[in-house]
């Protein structure tokens, strides 16, 4: 049974960076696309980036670009996402999810919850 | 921007059937955006229900059915039961980037 595990929550300040891990339990870690997806409170969804099965290329929605790096360690099976100049908006869930090639998206990880605060 | 729309929230009977669409901004939903559905219940992370248009996992139970309808992309659930009260949400795929629908609230009453 595969699972994604991340690291527990975070308390920012305005202007920090924050730096959250998922690590991928069983098999096939390098045959997947990891993705980061954000849930503010009460809102819906939305995709922050991917970094793709090898860690050679990374894409990221226009609203994170410049502010987010995504890298992933193979000899850990563990992806991070690093979000800098933190603000009140940034106050949300953080998700990772895996996804093969095709668009099949399957697992995803227990979220972990960055609050943003002075 | 791209946009994918869902209906906000929804209201069905237990044993019903209802449809939940997701349409794009850039026209109509075709099999290249890979559309995934979603399940979200409060508190818990989302779970895959479909992927790449009407493909189910494992665990999708079978009332739940994916598949493209007028230019959109669709989730049905036939017999629909009060477990199955929860948001929805599509994703889409944009050439590089994905994109998620706003949600649909299922209200099972």
């Amino acid at each position: 049974q595969v699972q994604l595990v991340q690291s527990g929550a975070e308390v920012k300040k305005p202007g920090a960076s924050v730096k959250v891990s998922c690590k991928a339990s069983g098999n096939s870690f390098t045959s997947y696309n990891m993705h980061w997806v954000r849930q503010a409170p009460g809102q819906g969804l939305e995709w922050m980036g991917v970094i793709n099965s090898n860690g050679g290329t990374t894409g990221n929605a226009q609203t994170f670009q410049g502010r987010v790096t995504l890298t992933r360690d193979t000899s850990t099976s563990t992806v991070y996402m690093e979000l800098r100049s933190l603000r009140s908006e940034d106050t949300a869930v953080y998700y990772c999810a895996r996804q093969l090639s095709g668009g099949y998206f399957d697992c995803w990880g227990q979220g972990t919850l960055v609050t943003v605060s002075s | 921007q791209t946009v994918a729309t869902q209906e906000p929230s929804l209201t069905v009977s237990p044993g019903g059937t209802v449809t939940l669409t997701c349409a794009s901004s850039t026209g109509a939903v075709t099999s290249g955006h890979y559309p995934n559905w979603f399940q979200q219940k409060p508190g818990q992370a989302p779970r895959a229900l479909i992927y790449s248009t009407n493909n189910k996992h494992s665990w999708t139970p079978a009332r739940f059915s994916g598949s493209l309808l007028g230019g959109k992309a669709a989730l049905t659930l036939s017999g629909v039961q009060p477990d199955d009260e929860a948001e929805y949400y599509c994703l889409l795929y944009y050439g590089g980037a994905w994109v998620f629908g706003g949600g649909t609230k299922l209200t099972v009453l």
